[in-house]
């Protein structure tokens, strides 16, 4: 089934340890994207890729890392995780960065700092 | 700054019609996006509208002003499985998603 994978579905971490969450999309899709929500926040865009190779901050990029080796694969790194970073972490893609396409959702990974 | 505004809370009853209103003021306009996200699970895309005007999508229509900044999402004959957060988004100027924080809808029998 075609679609966009998380890992892990839930984390609790101790403060300063640094954490990969990993994100699969099997649609061939160009733009990823990992946004966090948190509650009576929108979602807020963390850091973005219109195509594989290149990466670009979003809102939030402070504490985390990206990488796009290839098209499938979008993991998101926090160094040294801070409470503050405790969250619903979404990871999302769509066939083209700049055109009408709609965003398609990831299960989401819920992460605890302590 | 950029600012999407959303009621954060509406109440409705099964089998009738609500309307979900969305302001924004953002950098630039590239679209307008509906979301549906039920408790614990991803959003799920709904609707999108770049021309003023009515989209209508079965149960569900959007509608958008640009001048006006403003948008409505409309649900009618309501089901309880609507019970969820309608989240409404832009596209601004740099082609990102500005996200509204979402409207919880309960809809009671």
């Amino acid at each position: 089934i075609a679609g966009i994978t998380q890992a892990p579905t839930s984390q609790i971490l101790a403060a300063g340890r640094r954490m990969t969450l990993r994100c699969t999309q099997d649609m061939r899709h160009n733009a990823m994207y990992w946004y966090r929500q948190d509650l009576g926040l929108g979602l807020r865009l963390i850091h973005y890729s219109n195509t594989a190779g290149t990466t670009g901050k979003g809102e939030v990029p402070d504490g985390y890392s990206v990488s796009r080796a290839n098209t499938d694969d979008f993991p998101l790194t926090l160094a040294s995780a801070v409470p503050s970073q405790t969250s619903v972490y979404f990871c999302a893609s769509s066939e083209l960065a700049g055109d009408y396409n709609e965003q398609f959702f990831g299960p989401g990974t819920r992460l605890t700092v302590l | 700054g950029q600012n999407i505004d959303q009621p954060t809370e509406m109440t409705a009853t099964e089998g009738a019609i609500v309307q979900i209103n969305c302001t924004y003021q953002t950098s630039g306009f590239n679209g307008l996006f509906w979301y549906q996200q039920h408790a614990g699970e991803a959003p799920t895309f709904l609707s999108y509208n770049v021309l003023d005007g009515l989209e209508e999508k079965g149960r569900f229509s959007s509608f958008l002003s640009r001048s006006k900044g403003y948008s409505y999402l409309l649900l009618k004959e309501l089901q309880m499985k609507d019970s969820a957060s309608y989240l409404c988004a832009v596209r601004d100027s740099n082609y990102q998603l500005i996200w509204g924080a979402g409207t919880k809808l309960i809809i009671k029998p």
